[in-house]
């Protein structure tokens, strides 16, 4: 699987927007771009993926740049519940496959 | 949402002993399970990957004489840590998909294993 890179921590007031960016600049065609998340103590949850095209759904938007060399995961207004890491992780399209964990994004909201 | 169980929650055992930890599927079948390993402060290793009916495939540096998987059915996996050791102290956690093209895994709440 592609490699991603994301900030090791990001901080964020309470009922602000957060974007989480991710570079992934050796994406190929056949590579979804997911995002899953772990609060403390707890297994990941499934956050939003998304392929080519912008992305939006009840938790978050998924913003993916024109060459999908990187992604802006968007948390439209974050709360204390939003405490976790974030993980982009690429994933080909086939599925099917193990999620392989990167060091992911430590965000922190501060009320 | 797809809903994936665990138990125990959490267990401590002695140095020597087994563990079994089971993964559930509660409301979809899935033929395909995936085991990940989480130490203190790291993120999420993959350990294996769990098959209905046939061997799991483990990852390079997993002994699969002492990480036993079985996958007996559509809706259960459990991995036995055999004579633990306290370097085995971790955080256990499964995950599961509903199909081949499904986009999302679930992930069980994870089980720690503190084995002194």
């Amino acid at each position: 699987d592609a490699k991603t890179t994301q900030p090791n921590s990001m901080e964020s007031n309470e009922e602000e927007p957060v974007h989480l960016p991710c570079n992934h600049s050796t994406i190929s065609g056949t590579d979804y771009i997911h995002w899953y998340r772990q609060l403390p103590s707890q297994g990941p949850e499934y956050v939003i993926h998304g392929l080519t095209s912008n992305v939006n759904n009840r938790m978050a938007s998924l913003a993916i740049a024109e060459d999908r060399k990187s992604s802006t995961l968007i948390l439209h207004r974050a709360t204390l519940r939003d405490a976790a890491v974030y993980y982009c992780i690429l994933r080909h399209i086939s599925g099917n496959t193990p999620l392989v964990f990167g060091k992911g994004t430590r965000l922190s909201v501060i009320a | 949402g797809a809903v994936v169980s665990q138990h125990p929650s959490w267990v401590i055992c002695k140095s020597g002993t087994s563990v079994k930890i089971e993964c559930r599927s509660l409301d979809f079948q899935a033929t395909t399970m995936f085991w990940y390993r989480q130490f203190p402060k790291q993120s999420l290793m993959l350990m294996a990957t769990s098959n209905e009916g046939s061997k799991a495939t483990y990852e390079q540096g997993v002994e699969k004489d002492k990480f036993l998987i079985n996958h007996a059915s559509l809706t259960l996996s459990t991995l036995t840590v055999t004579s633990a050791h306290p370097e085995d102290s971790s955080f256990y956690i499964c995950s599961a998909e509903i199909d081949q093209r499904a986009f999302e895994q679930y992930f069980g709440p994870g089980t720690r294993l503190t084995v002194t």
